[in-house]
C-alpha cells in the first residue's frame, strides 16, 4: 500500500513564526509532490509543486524535497493568523494520480 | 489561470433521487479530470478517473453503476450520484489536470466543491 503520511497536529505556531510542515512516503519511485492549503469547508488550493530534490521558494512558502530520505516539506515564513488551515500533502508516483496524506492542521496565534 | 469551476455548490435531495454534479475547466483544457469525495475531519478519498472521450476508471470499492461519470469534452467533467441514500452525503470535488503543466504527474487545480446532504 502506498502510503503518504503527516502529523495531523493541530500544530500552533506565533504569528510571525516559521511553520513547517512535513510529509514522508512510501513509495520511492514518486517523482511528484504537492502541498495544498484547505480551509475548513472549503476545496484545496494548491500552494507549490515540487518535481527536484532541494528547495523551492514562493513568496513566504519554501517547499523542500529529499528523495532519499523520502521527505518532502512546506516552510511558512512570517505566519500569518490567515495561514490557519489543514495543509495537504500530495505525491504522485508517476502517473496522473495524487495520494494524499491525511493533512497537518496548522494554527498561527495572534 | 487554471480555474475549475462546479455546479451546484449545494444541493438537498430525497433518498432515492438521482443528482448531477458538473465539474468544468474554464481556462484550459483537461484531458483528465479526477472526482473526490470528503468527509467531514477526513482526507480526501480519489473515486474515479475521468478520461475525455472514455470510460472513467473507479477505484477500488466505489460503485460505479453509483456513481456514473460523464467526461463529453475537453473541459467538462458530469458526475451523477444514483439513487442516493444519506450514507452518500459528502463533499464532493472535482479537479482537473492541467495537460501543459510541469512534472510527469502535472499540476491538479480543485473546483470549489459540492456540498451533498440526502434527505
Amino acid at each position: 500500500q502506498k502510503e503518504v503520511e503527516q502529523n495531523s497536529g493541530p500544530l500552533s505556531v506565533p504569528e510571525g513564526a516559521i511553520a513547517s510542515l512535513n510529509c514522508t512516503y512510501s513509495d520511492r519511485g514518486s517523482q511528484s509532490f504537492f502541498w495544498y492549503r484547505q480551509y475548513s469547508g472549503k476545496s484545496p488550493e494548491l500552494i507549490m509543486s515540487i518535481y527536484s530534490n532541494g528547495d523551492k521558494e514562493d513568496g513566504r512558502f519554501t517547499a523542500q524535497l529529499n528523495k532519499a530520505s523520502q521527505y518532502v516539506s512546506l516552510l511558512i515564513r512570517d505566519s500569518q493568523p490567515s495561514d490557519s488551515a489543514t495543509y495537504l500533502c500530495a505525491v504522485s508516483p508517476g502517473t496522473y494520480k495524487y495520494i494524499f496524506g491525511t493533512g497537518t492542521r496548522l494554527k498561527v496565534l495572534a | 489561470g487554471a480555474v475549475v469551476s462546479q455546479h451546484p455548490s449545494r444541493v438537498i435531495c430525497k433518498s432515492g433521487t438521482s443528482v448531477k454534479i458538473e465539474c468544468r475547466s474554464l481556462d484550459f483544457q483537461a484531458t483528465t479530470m479526477f472526482w473526490y469525495r470528503q468527509f467531514p475531519k477526513q482526507s480526501l478519498m480519489l473515486m474515479a478517473t475521468s478520461n475525455e472521450g472514455s470510460k472513467a476508471t473507479y477505484e477500488q470499492g466505489v460503485e460505479k453503476d453509483k456513481f456514473l461519470i460523464n467526461h463529453a469534452s475537453l473541459t467538462l467533467s458530469t458526475l451523477t450520484v444514483t439513487s442516493a441514500h444519506p450514507e452518500d452525503s459528502s463533499f464532493y470535488i472535482c479537479s482537473a489536470r492541467d495537460r501543459t503543466s510541469g512534472g510527469a504527474g502535472g499540476e491538479q487545480y480543485f473546483g470549489p466543491g459540492t456540498r451533498l446532504t440526502v434527505t
